[in-house]
């Protein structure tokens, strides 16, 4: 099975910097990826790790250490728009799928 | 394109109907999927369909049927529902071939679904 543990809330300032944290438990990893939802809406892609160390896109960075079982996005200058849940998510060898952790919702204020 | 449509967006049925979901995508993805997404919930997974066929069902009751008529659409058949079955449903696609992005999921907007 897969086990997978992020925070269930954080908050955080306009122009902060925030980390989110992500660790799991998986049998055969092949993949973690971070989903950004907006309430009432889809989730979309906002990155995708397979090997150690730091995946950088623009505001967006995201960290993986295979090793630790461990992941942590980082957003930088934070804007009201960002405000949202953050889905951690792992995929496992040999299947297509992705298994979401819980989510953390993020609570930007001015 | 790269957009994933799903029709309706909202859908109320009494316990008795019958009612369809639609999904459709043109990005040539040969990976299908159904999740379920409850209110302050992450999403879970109930079918996978790979090459049209169906994949993985994880032990979704049968009042809920999928169907995947080609590679371009995804029907989820809907009969006999429970009030618990009201949820957001996500239909998801990505691609099958071997490369470092395969498995990124393209989420459509969802089927709000309201069971009576």
């Amino acid at each position: 099975g897969q086990n997978i543990d992020q925070p269930t809330e954080m908050t955080a300032t306009e122009g902060a910097i925030v980390q989110i944290n992500c660790t799991y438990q998986t049998s055969g990893f092949n993949g973690l990826f971070w989903y950004q939802q907006h309430a009432g809406e889809a989730p979309t892609f906002l990155s995708y790790n397979v090997l150690d160390g730091l995946e950088e896109k623009g505001r967006f960075s995201s960290f993986l250490s295979r090793s630790k079982g461990y992941s942590y996005l980082l957003l930088k200058e934070l804007q009201m728009k960002d405000s949202a849940s953050y889905l951690c998510a792992v995929r496992r060898s040999g299947y297509s799928t992705l298994t979401f952790g819980k989510g953390t919702m993020l609570l930007v204020s001015p | 394109d790269t957009e994933v449509t799903q029709t309706p967006k909202h859908l109320v049925m009494g316990m008795t109907n019958k009612k369809s979901l639609k999904c459709e995508q043109h990005m040539g993805h040969r990976a299908m999927y159904w999740y379920k997404q409850k209110a302050k919930k992450p999403p879970e997974l109930m079918f996978v369909y790979s090459y049209e066929k169906l994949s993985i069902n994880e032990s979704v009751p049968s009042r809920f049927s999928p169907e995947c008529p080609n590679s371009s659409l995804l029907n989820l058949h809907l009969h006999a529902l429970q009030p618990e079955d009201s949820a957001l449903y996500l239909c998801a696609s990505s691609p099958l071939e071997v490369r470092r992005m395969a498995g990124e999921l393209f989420f459509g907007e969802g089927s709000r679904l309201t069971v009576l």
